[in-house]
């Protein structure tokens, strides 16, 4: 069965570093989601791509955040610099396309810890 | 604002029972819902849809609730089983926008 694959699984960081995460869709999936989860809460969008094209990132921190999918294919988040407060679960989803209530399949994610 | 709220943070059930989880909103006006499941460390899991003119969907012991009069959807599970406990996530959205998550409801089953 297709996955979506995410990594690394974790990663630990100090603060001020930059870190990347990267995310694997599922073959033919045109729309691909970067959420940040923290603990005991529900997961927040930060950027939403269709195809190469950013269609939302409201979200997103762009003074530190940055995203990418070039080729329409994979994507990459990257965080520079982090700080204490960005340590969360971030996970990647995908789904056939948007406009339509699509059920999103969820990668394992990256758990990120900020020290 | 949009906000989503899910009925407690967590719900302890005996082996069995059903349980029922539910999923209020308000300042919002969704066209359908979803419900995932998520384990500890991993991502959540589809369950559900069901659309704003859909009362009700089942699959298996899954059965969900849509009432945009009270502006709430429940979650059943039935014939509970330990294998169960997780964490239910509730989703709203509109077609064109992007889903809103719930804080989620955290479900154990006692043997």
């Amino acid at each position: 069965e297709a996955e979506v694959a995410q990594s690394p699984r974790y990663k630990i960081t100090e603060k001020s570093q930059a870190v990347a995460f990267w995310c694997d869709p599922i073959s033919g999936h045109a729309t691909l989601y970067w959420y940040r989860q923290i603990l005991g809460q529900g997961p927040e969008l930060l950027v939403q791509f269709q195809d190469e094209s950013v269609v939302d990132d409201s979200q997103l921190p762009k003074d530190r955040f940055s995203a990418e999918r070039l080729k329409g294919v994979d994507s990459t988040l990257k965080i520079q610099p982090a700080e204490l407060g960005d340590s969360a679960m971030y996970l990647c989803a995908s789904s056939l396309a948007r406009d339509s209530p699509y059920e999103q399949y969820f990668g394992p994610g990256t758990r990120l810890t900020v020290t | 604002s949009q906000k989503i709220e899910q009925n407690s943070e967590a719900l302890n059930i005996q082996e069995g029972k059903t349980a029922t989880l539910t999923c209020n909103y308000t300042n919002y006006s969704p066209a359908y819902l979803q419900w995932y499941r998520q384990d500890p460390g991993r991502g959540p899991v589809f369950l559900l849809l069901i659309r704003e003119n859909e009362k009700e969907k089942r699959k298996e012991r899954l059965k969900v609730t849509f009432d945009t009069t009270l502006k709430q959807s429940l979650f059943h599970i039935t014939a509970s089983q330990p294998a169960d406990s997780a964490t239910y996530l509730c989703a709203w959205g509109n077609y064109g926008q992007n889903f809103v998550f719930g804080p989620g409801t955290r479900l154990s089953v006692l043997p």
